[in-house]
């Protein structure tokens, strides 16, 4: 069963501030995937990438960067967090499309509130 | 999201009993996966598909392979363990996937 290990769980900032979100999977998943869900919807896609280097814009990704420095590693990164930014966000892995089994392993999420 | 539709919002069931869970989609999809939020938060995938049907103990999911515009999930023997809120998600090609909104299940004694 894949491993995905999200850190911190909770966080608190302030307006402004940067805010740095973490993921690591350690099932040598090519893929990897950062969503937000707020209150009573779905998960939406922020950033993803394909392998170590790669980052791709998802559906949301204003205001948002992300980085994966290697396979295991992807990280969101809020340059200058704003109130609107408060929900949780999953982190997930995978395997690349073309394979044939594609199911995605989330990580348990990361309650973030911008006050 | 606006491709996938899923219905319904809410469900109550009593222990023991049936029912189906529906995902619509307004586009041709490749693949679907479902999964399950419990209480906690916690995304669990309970099944992907390409197409056809897939079964695990008393969950079974269909992929309509023809059109490629819906997915079902069919609960039987509904038990308590099984109350959550269930998604699903389905990638119209693109390599991502679009979250429906979620259907959220009570089961009760």
């Amino acid at each position: 069963e894949a491993a995905v290990t999200q850190s911190p769980r909770n966080k608190v900032a302030v307006t402004g501030g940067k805010v740095t979100l973490s993921c690591n999977q350690t099932n040598n998943h090519n893929n990897m995937y950062w969503y937000r869900q707020d209150t009573g919807h779905g998960l939406r896609l922020i950033h993803y990438s394909y392998g170590a280097g790669s980052t791709e814009k998802g559906d949301i990704p204003d205001g948002y960067k992300a980085s994966r420095p290697s396979q295991e590693n992807f990280s969101l990164i809020l340059e200058l967090a704003t109130p609107s930014q408060t929900s949780v966000y999953f982190c997930a892995s995978g395997e690349p499309r073309d394979t044939t089994n594609e199911r995605l392993f989330f990580g348990h999420g990361t309650k973030l509130s911008v006050l | 999201g606006d491709q996938v539709e899923q219905s319904p919002s809410a469900l109550s069931l009593h222990e023991g009993t049936d029912s189906a869970l529906r995902c619509n989609f307004t586009t041709t999809m490749r693949s679907v996966q479902w999964f399950r939020q419990n209480s906690r938060g916690s995304l669990i995938s309970l099944f992907y598909l390409a197409s056809g049907t897939k079964e695990n103990g008393r969950l079974k999911s269909a992929f309509d392979s023809k059109e490629r515009r819906y997915s079902t999930l069919h609960i039987r023997d509904a038990q308590l363990e099984d109350s959550g809120t269930y998604f699903c998600a389905a990638d119209p090609n693109t390599g991502k996937l679009t979250f429906g909104d979620g259907t959220v299940l009570t089961v009760k004694p």
